[in-house]
């Protein structure tokens, strides 16, 4: 069973519109890390936003907030204000603190085409 | 302070040859992780170093694939005797435990290096 799915293989959006990404994760752990990134063309995998599993508010970075709903098992990256340089591959990721003794290495989901229309 | 660099940036072999591949961590990093991506997939967990120390491998990692960290800094990936399906980017990332999250606990956010684009002819 995938641990991560992002169900949108690619997204459009209008310039300085906002946009959500949809990511849902699976774990019986319940301590947990969820991580977004962004992979332009180039191939670099640039880190957005990190949320815990016990943190109480969701996480903020700029124009990016992340919708962690927990019992849902939920963590959609939304993008406000969308621009050109927005357009990239974005991928969830999650790191399970305790499973199988694991030391934390992150399970990617396949990932988001994202499209900035101007 | 410099990120994470990866050399070389594009590799093109021949089936059969051996490849090596290098990472530079960011300087104060102790844990360092290797990742292989493939067309249209996220990227897939190697291997992962603590210090010097290989702490965890994939069961993706084959016998023919090594990975070392000699002095805790740096880190090489080489892959023996090539074969058409190890065509992938390799992605080096490194972390430290002292990012502090909301919650207090440490983040271990990973940054990521360039890649290394990986053709087998």
């Amino acid at each position: 069973a995938q641990k991560i799915t992002q169900t949108q293989p690619g997204m459009f959006v209008q310039e300085k519109e906002a946009v959500t990404l949809d990511c849902t994760y699976d774990t019986s752990d319940p301590s947990y890390g969820l991580f977004w990134y962004k992979q332009p063309s180039s191939g670099e995998m640039i880190f957005l936003i990190y949320q815990g599993s016990y943190d109480q508010q969701n996480a903020t970075e700029g124009r990016y907030s992340l919708n962690f709903q927990k019992a849902r098992k939920s963590a959609n990256l939304v993008i406000s204000a969308s621009q050109l340089g927005d357009s990239a591959m974005y991928f969830c990721a999650m790191r399970e603190h305790n499973y199988g003794g694991s030391q934390g290495n992150l399970i990617f989901g396949k990932g988001t085409k994202l499209s900035v229309k101007p | 302070d410099t990120g994470v660099s990866q050399n070389p940036r594009h590799k093109i072999t021949k089936r059969g040859q051996n490849v090596t591949f290098r990472c530079d961590p960011i300087s104060e990093h102790n844990r360092l992780y290797w990742y292989r991506q493939t067309l249209g997939q996220g990227p897939e967990f190697l291997t992962y170093f603590q210090n010097e120390a290989q702490l965890e491998k994939s069961r993706l990692l084959s016998d023919r694939f090594s990975a070392e960290r000699p002095k805790g800094s740096f880190s090489t990936l080489e892959i023996q005797r090539t074969e058409q399906g190890d065509s992938a980017m390799y992605l080096c990332a490194s972390s430290t435990t002292d990012h502090p999250g909301l919650a207090g606990g440490s983040t271990d956010t990973q940054y990521f290096g360039p890649g290394t684009r990986l053709t087998v002819l």
